[in-house]
Formats: C-alpha cells, structure tokens, sequence
C-alpha cells in the first residue's frame, strides 16, 4: 500500500468554526508533513512530524494545530481561520533509515473555503 | 523565502516534442527531488537526484544536477497531452525533514 489519504476532499467552514484535517499513511513512514498550496503556487510547508515528535514549525499561525497520534495518522486541527486561509491542504509522509534520501508521498489534499 | 526558482514559468509545446524546464537553488542541499502535479491534485513524485549525482534517467525523463551552479534540469522527451501538468523540483536539505518547493513550471501539451 503506497497511499497516503485524506479526508475530507472538500471542506467549508465559517470564521468560527472548528474543524479537522485527518491523514493517514500505512507504509511505515516514519516523517509526517502538512503544507498549504495556494492557487498556481507552490506548496509551502507548514509542519513536519518525525517519529511522531513536531520536528519544524514555519511559524505557522496557533489557529492552525497539528496532532499526531500515532505513526500513521496525522490531524490538523482548524479554529478560527480567515479567508485567506482557503487553500489546498496536501499532506505527505516519507519513510526510510536515512530520512534525508527519499521522496515524499503525497495525499490528493483538502480543498479548504473560509467562509 | 522558496529554495527553488524554475524557469519557465510556462511552456507550451506540440505534442511528441521535447519539454525542458529548470531549477536553480539557493543553499546546499542533500538531494533533489522533481514532482508533477496534475491540476488541483497531490504531487507525484517523478525522480530523485542525490548530491553526489550528476544525472538520472527515469522512463523518457531526464534529470541533470549541477551543484557548482546549484541548479537541475528535468527533459521530458517524447511528450504527451497526458504531460500537461505543472511540475515542481524540491530541495532537501542535510538532516533530511524541510523540503522546500521551487516555483514551478506550468507545461501544456498540445494533442
């Protein structure tokens, strides 16, 4: 299995709300990452769990949270976004002895509206 | 700020044509990877190139790597309308977790 999924694919959600971002992976990866793509842009990383610890924050703002419960299921929780938080939310893993000499795999990604 | 520049940042070519797109970096870097991305979807990842590597070959890919000009270059020979995406090289610094994406090059191929 060389799938890394999502859910959901599309979410909508008001300024107020609280919502989460489930992904889940069951190929023994042990590096975790979320990133936000904006339209015709790159994706721009957001976190990076490894061995289930937070390894990288780009700063990201608090109303963003990330979770990993255990080695293959990793959780973004949402509270209070803006507009401008409407992107594609991919998330990736990538696995091996050496971390560094391996490609990611990655999810299809969310499909985020703030409304 | 991006690792990675491309160029161009476009392209648009006939089909059974050769597509070139590149990749210049800024820092030094343990590998580099090139993706593709099919519209609004999760990337694919295409090839990884080592450091210590100066070219790879993948299929009708091509992927060179200079680092004294820290920059690569992806040939996608042959090409197909089932080509069109927008592909992406990403750097991976030593330590192995941050990746960092390039700016992307958006190619269409035209049937």
């Amino acid at each position: 299995d060389t799938e890394v999924t999502q859910t959901p694919k599309h979410l909508v959600m008001g300024m107020t709300n609280k919502k989460s971002l489930k992904c889940e992976q069951h190929m023994g990866h042990r590096a975790m990452y979320w990133y936000k793509q904006k339209a015709k842009k790159p994706p721009e990383l957001m976190f990076v769990y490894s061995y289930e610890k937070l390894s990288i924050n780009e700063s990201v703002p608090s109303r963003f949270s990330p979770e990993c419960p255990n080695s293959s299921l990793l959780n973004l929780h949402l509270h209070a976004l803006q507009p401008e938080d409407s992107a594609l939310y991919l998330c990736a893993s990538k696995g091996g002895v050496n971390l560094g000499n391996y490609e990611q795999y990655f999810g299809p990604g969310t499909r985020l509206t703030v409304t | 700020s991006q690792q990675g520049e491309e160029d161009p940042q476009a392209l648009s070519i006939q089909e059974g044509e050769n597509a070139t797109m590149n990749c210049s970096y800024k820092t030094s870097i343990n590998n580099l990877q090139w993706y593709r991305q099919n519209s609004g979807r999760g990337l694919v990842h295409l090839i990884l190139i080592r450091s210590n590597e100066r070219e790879k070959h993948s299929g009708r890919l091509r992927v060179t790597l200079d680092t004294s000009k820290k920059s690569s270059s992806l040939l996608i020979t042959a090409s197909r309308a089932a080509d069109t995406a927008s592909y992406f090289c990403a750097t991976t610094s030593a330590g192995g977790f941050k990746t960092i994406f390039g700016a992307g090059t958006r190619l269409f191929v035209k049937a």
